[in-house]
């Protein structure tokens, strides 16, 4: 157990939608950073946040959108959603971006229809 | 921007023998990190182990180790004495070492390779 958890764990939606994954980091970590893991794109950098504000996008789309609030927990919000959206989705967090290691979550997997 | 290639999809082993994962990486950076993950089944990523750039020497942890080529941009993972829960999908990994720049602290991930352990 990594000490980073994800809700909810696995989610299943219509293409149209709207969904919001959460991420809680560790205890004491201050970044969190979202990755998307697809068939089709691999294992792929969405966004960082550090403190609340967010430090660096990777390639997150448009209808994509993150933040992350003053307790530390991240939200991701996909919307619009389409059938290539139907991933992996997971949260990592660190201390601080210059931190070496990262522990990842579980993971939400989303599934698009 | 900075590349991870690992060209081999799959790789099996003998339970107790030795294995070989290749990565190689592409950067115009002389400060990085290399990491190997592991994703078993579960899909959790572990973190199996990390190389620092400007350290000649390989790191190891356990029966896992590297061969980090700096030259030749290169980064092998070595799995001795595989046991059946080394059975994963291994990732290669790069960070950028430049704390100025916008994509420090963000991992490029390499495709991935899935090792399947026999008894």
């Amino acid at each position: 157990d990594s000490g980073v958890t994800q809700t909810p764990k696995h989610l299943i939606t219509a293409t149209g939608q709207r969904v919001t994954l959460r991420c809680s980091p560790r205890s004491g970590d201050l970044s969190v950073y979202w990755y998307q893991q697809s068939l089709d794109q691999g294992l792929q950098f969405l966004i960082q946040y550090y403190n609340g504000e967010e430090r660096a996008k990777g390639n997150i789309l448009e209808r994509f959108s993150a933040q992350q609030f003053p307790d530390l927990h991240s939200e991701l919000n996909l919307s619009s959603l389409e059938l290539g959206d139907s991933a992996l989705y997971f949260c990592a967090s660190s201390v601080a971006f210059w931190d070496r290691e990262k522990f990842f979550g579980p993971g939400t997997r989303l599934t698009v229809l | 921007a900075q590349t991870v290639t690992q060209s081999q999809p799959e790789m099996s082993v003998q339970e107790a023998e030795t294995v070989t994962l290749s990565c190689t990486y592409d950067t115009s950076e002389s400060d990085y990190y290399l990491f190997w993950y592991k994703q078993p089944p579960s899909r959790q990523m572990i973190l199996v182990i990390r190389q620092e750039a400007y350290k000649q020497q390989n790191a190891t942890e356990n029966r896992f180790s590297v061969n980090f080529q700096k030259a030749a941009k290169s980064f092998s993972l070595k799995i001795s004495d595989s046991q059946l829960g080394d059975a994963a999908m291994y990732f290669c990994a790069y960070r950028s070492g430049d704390a100025g720049g916008t994509s420090y602290g963000k991992l490029t991930f390499g495709q991935g390779t899935i090792l399947t352990v026999h008894p």
